[in-house]
């Protein structure tokens, strides 16, 4: 079975903080991705990453950016977080762009 | 580029029937996804579909017009634990492009 792992489920951070949200997935998938989910607006891609140190920028990446050093990990990082960074935000990874995304549990970020 | 219609919200009692329909257009199609998401949790996949036709999954079934860009997911004999939102999406490039979700409310 896939398994996605978010580092935080929780996490209150403060305005002009630098924050890390760290996925690693252990199915050796090439293709990994940052959403964010907010009411009434769905889910939102960040970034997305189809291998090791290779980025594209997804529908909504300013005031992001993200790291892939290493296969499994995939790490999203706010430079410096504001209160319209508040957010769910779910790391997910597929071995294919026509397979299935397997996404973590989330992490529910607050900045206050 | 991609747009995803789905209704908002929907509500069915307890053991009955349900039709969540999604409307897409794309540029290039490469299959649909189904995924379901509980409230607070993951999405969670449910189907792919990339030819035409109803493909059925036990109480589950979803259908595809790749000429009317149109999908339908059906959720039979519903459960209480069938409450929550379920989201259509498609590929595009290297990404895939979500829907905004259709919030199912079971009732007893």
């Amino acid at each position: 079975d896939v398994k996605v792992t978010q580092s935080s489920r929780y996490l209150v951070k403060r305005t002009g903080e630098k924050v890390f949200l760290e996925c690693v997935q252990d199915m050796d998938h090439e293709n990994m991705f940052w959403y964010r989910q907010d009411p009434g607006l769905g889910l939102r891609l960040i970034y997305f990453s189809y291998d090791v140190k290779m980025k594209e920028k997804g529908d909504i990446p300013e005031g992001y950016s993200v790291s892939r050093e290493k296969k499994e990990r995939f790490s999203l990082i706010l430079e410096s977080a504001s209160t319209n960074q508040t957010s769910m935000y779910l790391c997910a990874s597929s071995g294919d762009r026509l397979q299935p995304q397997h996404f973590g549990d989330g992490t529910r970020l607050s900045i206050l | 580029g991609q747009n995803i219609d789905q209704p908002t919200e929907m509500t069915a009692t307890e053991g009955a029937i349900v039709q969540i329909n999604c409307t897409y257009q794309t540029s290039g199609f490469n299959g649909l996804f189904w995924y379901q998401q509980h409230a607070g949790e993951a999405p969670t996949f449910l189907s792919y579909n990339v030819l035409d036709g109803l493909e059925e999954k036990g109480r589950f079934s979803s259908f595809l017009s790749r000429s009317k860009g149109y999908s339908y997911l059906l959720l039979k004999e519903l459960q209480m634990k069938d409450s929550a939102s379920y989201l259509c999406a498609v590929p595009a490039g290297n990404k895939l492009t979500f829907g905004g979700g259709t919030r199912v409310l079971v009732k007893p």
